[in-house]
């Protein structure tokens, strides 16, 4: 079956740490997104990708990277310069913008 | 500013109480309204998409309504397994724009 992979389901990040969230995908998706989830708001976009080598930033970058360099794989890095990084973490894929997003199961991220 | 509101907040129902789930937009060139379902620590999982005013669509005991400033999920004859965080989004060009969530639960 097709779909999108978050991995790890938990995570756990220390001060001054850098942690990789990853994401895979097997739908054949151009697009790939990945957003943060706090409660009481909406999802907030951090990057997305439209093509391989290339991505934008979103709303709140600051603070994350990202690479693309297959189409199936869309890893996010929380650098140390993310302050308050502890939130759930989703990341997403579509075919085209206006069909909706496939989401993954998500990663949820605790500064520790 | 781009903007999507949705409410209630939470709301509450017994098993078979009918109600309706209220999504106002404000989206530049609004090319299309979707709607997922969330289930606790889980990713929202894609139920419609709306492209103009006037437009509905179903799915089991769900259906999406659009206007020109709102959209609205009607769930009829809610069941237990209805139970979830409904969360409504506005696309204009390329950015979505997620709204906060209603939190639905029905009490058997």
């Amino acid at each position: 079956d097709g779909g999108i992979t978050q991995s790890p389901k938990y995570l756990f990040r220390k001060e001054g740490q850098n942690v990789t969230l990853s994401c895979e995908q097997n739908l054949n998706h151009d697009a790939m997104y990945w957003y943060r989830q706090d409660p009481g708001q909406g999802l907030r976009l951090i990057y997305y990708s439209q093509i391989v080598n290339d991505f934008q930033k979103g709303d709140i970058a600051e603070g994350y990277s990202v690479s693309r360099e297959k189409k199936e794989s869309f890893p996010l890095t929380v650098t140390s310069a993310q302050k308050n990084p502890t939130a759930f973490y989703l990341c997403a894929s579509s075919r085209d913008s206006e069909y909706g997003y496939t989401f993954g199961s998500g990663t949820r991220l605790t500064v520790v | 500013e781009d903007q999507v509101t949705q409410s209630p907040e939470a709301l509450r129902l017994q098993e078979g109480e009918s109600s309706s789930l209220n999504c106002s937009y404000t989206v530049s060139g609004l090319r299309g309204l979707f709607w997922y379902r969330q289930d606790p620590g889980k990713g929202p999982e894609f139920l419609f998409t709306l492209y103009s005013a006037g437009e509905e669509k179903e799915k089991e005991r769900l259906k999406a309504t659009l206007t020109k400033k709102e959209s609205f999920l009607h769930i009829t004859a809610p069941k237990p397994e209805d139970s979830a965080t409904y969360l409504c989004a506005g696309q204009g060009g390329f950015k979505t724009i997620f709204g906060a969530g209603t939190r639905l639960f029905v009490k058997a």
